[in-house]
């Protein structure tokens, strides 16, 4: 039950594109299509931007988009806005019923 | 649409227990499985216990093992989570979620664990 891997911090200016990644292991990430991304402003319910590692639910702007890579997740957001500064948090399926979560990273947008 | 409304959060003192409640609607409860997850203050989110559909299969984080009981009763649309021997590293808010497809959380409901 360890944590997924996600860097503490990661920065952009408006208009530039940024990728966090969110590294597991053959168990979770690498082992099942079913990582999600998620948003939260301070103070806030974590909004889910993608699903089943590529999906988009209605009402997420296109500029979000998910990929992986053997062991390795990655969300990246095109046309960074103002608005996208908040937690970005990744989740994996990790077999049996259970769930791991990154420890979250903060964009700051420049 | 879809919802998930928790309740039973509050103050508690180390050792006490609590019970928390999660009403599911908009959606075939009884197909999903379900969990809790919770947040720390100024923490990451974490994965404490998880329930299949006829809740045959049930599993829980290390932290919360021996612990925390998660039951539901797809009759009422409705999961739980009791909260025994809490101790201070409890104090979060607790979400109830449905994290497999189309993930769906709820609001969230506040336990602090404190003497």
């Amino acid at each position: 039950q360890s944590a997924l891997t996600q860097p503490r911090s990661v920065s952009g200016s408006p208009g530039q594109s940024v990728t966090i990644s969110c590294t597991g292991t053959s168990s979770d990430v690498g082992g099942y299509n079913y990582v999600s991304w998620y948003q939260q402003h301070p103070g806030k319910v974590p909004k889910l931007m993608i699903y089943d590692v590529t999906k988009r639910p209605s009402g997420v702007p296109d500029r979000f988009s998910g990929s992986k890579s053997g062991n390795t997740a990655s969300l990246t957001i095109s046309g960074l806005q103002a608005e996208d500064e908040a937690d970005y948090y990744c989740c994996s399926y990790a077999g049996s019923y259970t769930w791991v979560f990154g420890g979250g990273t903060k964009l700051t947008v420049l | 649409e879809v919802q998930l409304v928790e309740s039973g959060g509050g103050l508690v003192k180390p050792g006490g227990s609590l019970r928390l409640s999660c009403a599911a609607s908009g959606f075939t409860f009884n197909t999903y499985s379900m969990n809790w997850v919770r947040q720390a203050p100024g923490k990451g989110l974490e994965w404490v216990s998880s329930i299949s559909s006829t809740s045959s299969y049930i599993y829980y984080a290390d932290s919360v093992k021996g612990r925390f009981t998660i039951s539901r009763d797809n009759a009422k649309n409705s999961l739980y989570l009791q909260m025994n021997s809490l101790r201070a590293e409890d104090t979060a808010v607790y979400y109830c979620a449905s994290l497999i497809q189309q993930p769906k959380w709820g609001q969230g409901t506040l336990v602090t664990v404190s003497s």
